[in-house]
């Protein structure tokens, strides 16, 4: 059973550093490209940029270029999403998720995790 | 970066009724079209890819039509569990979502 499984609800301040995590089971995890998606509250569904954790090929939405980092260790099946300094306006869920094959999914999104809460208050 | 437009923001409608959802692409994407439904608390699930192929375990009565800009969503008769929002993406130029469709009772 494929499964993408994320790391815990996180609650930060202004200026601190994080970083969460996507595991996958179940599949080949360097296969398939893993995207991350951010939703903030009450509100609808942004992409951020997907990655290949087979060789780190990664490409970010103009909108987070430069914001985060995602980045993969394949040795562990397991995908990240790092800040180096959060605000306010990066409280959100974020949810990754795997790219389809081509064959069997189109370039879709066909799994995702459960989803990470990430706050951040002073 | 492709603009996509869902139409409306939310629907009214009865169960056993048919729902009708639109999405309008800023540019052409081809067919490479997904549909995806979030309930609340609930990470998103595919419903639809490649415009109109249902993704594993989805109902018949999901369907999805469209080309070029111009892309349906269609319920045929609503059941109680498909109360939730509706999201589209283009994966044609990378990823960009739609702002999404609530259906609700």
């Amino acid at each position: 059973e494929v499964q993408l499984v994320q790391s815990g609800a996180e609650v930060k301040k202004p200026g601190e550093s994080l970083k969460i995590s996507c595991k996958g089971s179940g599949y080949s995890f360097t296969s398939y490209w893993i995207a991350w998606v951010r939703q903030m509250p009450g509100k609808g569904l942004e992409w951020m940029g997907i990655s290949q954790p087979g060789d780190s090929d990664t490409k970010y939405s103009p909108s987070f270029q430069g914001q985060v980092t995602i980045s993969a260790d394949p040795s562990i099946s397991t995908a990240f999403l790092q800040w180096s300094s959060l605000e306010a306006s990066d409280t959100a869920i974020y949810f990754c998720a795997r790219r389809a094959s081509l064959a069997a999914g189109g370039r879709a999104f066909d799994y995702w995790g459960q989803g990470t809460l990430v706050t951040v208050s002073s | 970066e492709i603009v996509m437009t869902q139409s409306p923001a939310s629907l009214s409608v009865s169960p056993g009724e048919r729902a009708t959802l639109s999405c309008r692409a800023s540019q052409r994407v081809g067919s490479n079209l997904a549909w995806y439904q979030q309930k609340p608390g609930q990470a998103p699930r595919l419903l639809i890819y490649g415009t109109s192929t249902r993704a594993t375990g989805i109902p018949a009565r999901f369907s999805g039509s469209g080309s070029g800009t111009e892309f349906t969503l269609t319920i045929s008769s609503l059941q109680s569990e498909d109360f939730a929002v509706y999201y589209c993406q283009q994966y044609n130029n990378w990823y960009t979502f739609g702002q999404g469709t609530k259906l609700e009772i």
